[in-house]
Formats: C-alpha cells, structure tokens, sequence
C-alpha cells in the first residue's frame, strides 16, 4: 500500500534553532518527492521537489534530503523565525499526475 | 498576478443540503485540481482537469460528488445531500500544464461543516 509517513507529528522549537523533520514512504513506482508548506487558513505552498537522483535540495533556510535506497526524506529548517510555524507536508508523486499520496503533516510551532 | 482563489472561504450547512465550491485558478494554467483535507489527514485527491480532455474522476468517494469546469477557467465542486463525513477543506490547485514535475499552485481552501 503507498503511503507517506511523517514525523513527529507536532514539534515545538524556540526561534533561532534549527529542526529537522522526518518523511518515510512506500511508494512505488516513485516519481519524486515535494516538501509543502501550510500556513494555518492557507493552501500548501511548494519549498522543494527532488527526483530519483537528487539528493539534496535547498530553498533558503530550508533543506530537503531524499535518499531513494531507504525511501526517506528529512526537511531541515535552519535558524528558526516565528513565520516558519506551520504545517509541513511531505508528497511523494507515483507515475502520473493523480498519484501524489500526501503525507499528514508535521505541524511546527516556534516560539520567542 | 493573481494565484489561487476559492469561495467561500467557509460554509456551514445542514445535513442532506448540496454545496457548490467554486475555484479560480490561475490566469494561464491549464490543469486544476481538487482535493480534500479531513482533521488529522493528508491531502485526498477528489478530481482532474487537464484542457478540453475529459476530466479524471478516479478520486470522488461517491456520485454525490461532482464538478464542473466552464471555459477552461472557473471551476465548480458540488457535494449533493451532504454528509457530516463531508466535513473538510477543500483545496483547488491549479498547474500550468499538468505534468507531474509541475508545481501545483494551491489556493486558501474552504472550509465545510455539515451539521
């Protein structure tokens, strides 16, 4: 069964440190792997997507990692600010363009 | 330019009542989305537009479920005799031309309560 797990679940940092979230998948064939952000009332927002190939991908104070072998991603957000506090998604797309299994999120909260 | 817009941004109705979500996407794409976001859950998607071709309807849970899209552009999801399971978000994305490396643009999402 394809599915895209994410932890934690919830994390709760202090502005200024760095996270790291967690993605792992069953998911086959694989296509690639996006990384969302959700702002509360909002719609995700894209940070990154990576193929098969790619290892790594950054996008500002974000940094995704794919390794295909142990189908894991990590998204590691670096020195916090209040405006990362949000839900972070995990999507891994499967073939075509309906095949994008979501995960169900890692919701982030930084605090001052 | 203008991203994503859906409305209404809530609705609250009764239950076996129809809704219709309505969805602008962007000016120019021609592929559009709709999923649905339960409390606690990832993204479910619901349906698929891609040009003049026939839409993709793999993902509706039932027939009481539908959606609509005029000219190309606007679009309509309606959920005929609502349940209280059908409470959700509803995401619209739109993408310029459908393909799966494409991001998709997502709008605000509107939020159903079916009491």
């Amino acid at each position: 069964k394809n599915q895209v797990e994410q932890s934690p679940q919830s994390l709760i940092i202090l502005e200024g440190k760095n996270c790291t979230l967690q993605c792992n998948y069953t998911v086959s064939p694989f296509s690639n792997l996006r990384w969302y952000k959700q702002d509360t009332g909002r719609g995700p927002v894209s940070l990154t997507i990576m193929t098969f190939s790619e290892n790594t991908k950054s996008n500002g104070r974000y940094t995704a990692t794919l390794d295909a072998d142990t189908k894991q991603s990590s998204l590691h957000i670096t020195a916090s600010q209040l405006s990362d506090s949000a839900s972070y998604i995990c999507v891994v797309t499967s073939g075509g363009y309906n095949k994008l299994i979501f995960g169900a999120g890692t919701r982030l909260a930084v605090h001052p | 330019g203008a991203g994503v817009s859906q409305s209404p941004s809530n609705k609250v109705t009764e239950k076996g009542k129809d809704v219709e979500l309505r969805c602008d996407p962007i000016s120019g794409h021609t592929a559009l989305y709709w999923y649905r976001q339960s409390l606690g859950q990832g993204l479910e998607f619901l349906i698929y537009f891609q040009g003049n071709s026939a839409p993709d309807k793999s993902g509706l849970p039932s027939d009481r479920f539908s959606a609509e899209r005029t000219g190309g552009s606007v679009s309509t999801l309606t959920i005929q005799r609502t349940q209280q399971e059908d409470s959700a978000v509803y995401l619209c994305a739109s993408s310029l031309g459908g393909a799966h490396q494409e991001t998709q643009y997502f709008g605000p999402g509107t939020r159903l309560l079916v009491l």
